[in-house]
């Protein structure tokens, strides 16, 4: 069955305090790994898309990388208006359909 | 340059009743998708739209329908309504060639008394 998991759940960080938060997927086939960023009571945010193992992309504080069984998202010296869910999502190959994960619920403190 | 739009924002309804959702996609989007969020989760893949047509569809009831009209907004209907059909139902557009990634939008709340 295709599946995608999230860790941590919840992760607390202090300001400057860098970390990632890991998206591992099991899927039959990968067409594409996509990572949002969500705030309260707001739809998600698009932030990257990665296709292949090796991939890289960066945004401001934000690096996403992609290996055959799992992507990461690295927060490099986090604000606190770096806080939200992030979400990971996969689509799946031979399929228009998107699977998500649960989420990863940062809170950076000043 | 309007993103994707959601209406209504928030919804209440009872249980056994109907409802409509609506969603207009971001300008140049062809390819709308609908997803069920549940409070504290990641959002469900409901269908996709693309031509008119659905060209995918998660593991949703038949009481999940939707629809797409020519100038690609879409709909989404759910009859009987059922308690844990309460959640934040979203939209997101792309373009069918284009990326994959979705732009969503903010999402309309269902509550179901």
């Amino acid at each position: 069955e295709d599946q995608v998991t999230q860790s941590p759940e919840a992760l607390r960080l202090q300001e400057g305090e860098s970390s990632s938060l890991n998206c591992s997927y099991t899927v039959s086939g990968l067409r594409g790994l996509f990572w949002y960023r969500q705030d309260p009571g707001k739809g998600p945010e698009f932030l990257f898309t990665l296709y292949s193992a090796g991939e890289e992309k960066e945004k401001e504080r934000l690096k996403a990388t992609l290996t055959k069984k799992e992507s990461f998202l690295h927060i490099t010296a986090p604000k606190p208006e770096d806080s939200a869910t992030y979400l990971c999502a996969v689509l799946v190959s031979g399929t228009y359909k998107y699977i998500f994960g649960t989420g990863t619920r940062l809170k950076v403190l000043a | 340059d309007a993103g994707v739009t959601q209406s209504p924002t928030h919804l209440i309804k009872t249980r056994g009743q109907q409802v409509t959702l609506r969603c207009s996609p971001k300008s140049g989007h062809d390819t709308v998708s609908w997803y069920q969020q549940a409070l504290g989760q990641g959002p469900q893949f409901i269908f996709q739209y693309y031509e008119e047509e659905e060209r995918q569809r998660g593991n949703f009831p038949d009481r999940f329908s939707g629809h797409q009209f020519p100038n690609y907004s879409s709909e989404l209907n759910v009859n009987a309504l059922l308690l844990g059909d309460s959640a934040l139902y979203l939209c997101a557009s792309r373009e069918w060639m284009g990326g994959q990634g979705g732009y969503f939008g903010a999402g309309t709340r269902l509550s179901v008394l």
